[in-house]
């Protein structure tokens, strides 16, 4: 099994839905991020999580909220969805040391 | 503003040729630095860190982080066609694992038989 997994993997929507995406983690770790890639950029961080009790914004929050429900998951909502949110997230995790980040495999969002 | 900054590319080497990826940052202040490897469709993984100036060496990848002129660089060497990818770089301000990363756009590699 994947140890980061996110679902759904692609979602198209309309303008003005709520729509959540989920992040499921099996590393144990405390940190996890959401992150958005649009074609030629890099990754634009969104919201962070140090722990289940903390939450940043990153540098591209307006527009979204997240949720901890528990170590291992961490879901990012889009209250009412924009095309210009047309994108594809990543959810990813870190550990102790810096060389222990994985990402998930992506979900595909389309805002029409 | 945070900014890191990478050429965009595509740079395309030969099969067996040196791919230099560079790229610099606008903070004094990072701590951390961090080198990602992105297949076409697929998420990106991490490949290298290093937090002090010099260099670091693992297998065919070497990082290069100069703190005084805010560079840091990737060199492959031996480049296979399987090297063929986007390298994103990534920069924060803490050390550890409570990073906080900011992303340049990528550089796209192509590596040529």
């Amino acid at each position: 099994d994947a140890d980061v997994t996110q679902t759904p993997r692609n979602r198209i929507t309309k303008t003005g839905k709520r729509i959540m995406l989920e992040c499921s983690q099996t590393k144990g770790h405390d940190r996890m991020y959401w992150y958005r890639q649009d074609p030629g950029l890099g990754l634009q961080l969104i919201y962070y999580s140090f722990d289940v009790k903390d939450i940043n914004k990153g540098e591209i929050s307006d527009g979204y909220s997240v949720s901890r429900q528990a170590q291992a998951k961490f879901s990012l909502s889009l209250e009412s969805a924009i095309p210009n949110q047309t994108a594809l997230y990543f959810c990813a995790t870190a550990g102790q040391g810096m060389n222990e980040q994985f990402f998930g495999p992506g979900t595909r969002l389309t805002v029409l | 503003q945070k900014e890191v900054e990478q050429n965009s590319g595509p740079l395309s080497v030969p099969e067996g040729a040196i791919a230099s990826l560079n790229c610099t940052y606008s903070d004094r202040g990072s701590q951390s630095f961090f080198w990602y490897r992105q297949y076409s469709g697929k998420s990106p993984e991490l490949i290298m860190f290093i937090y002090s100036n010099g260099d670091k060496e693992d297998g065919r990848f070497t990082a290069q982080l100069n703190k005084a002129s805010q560079y840091v660089s990737l060199l492959i060497r031996d480049s296979q066609p399987s090297d063929s990818a986007t390298y994103l770089c990534a920069v924060s301000l803490s050390s550890g694992g409570s990073y906080i990363p900011t992303f340049g756009r990528g550089t796209s590699l192509i590596v040529h038989p």
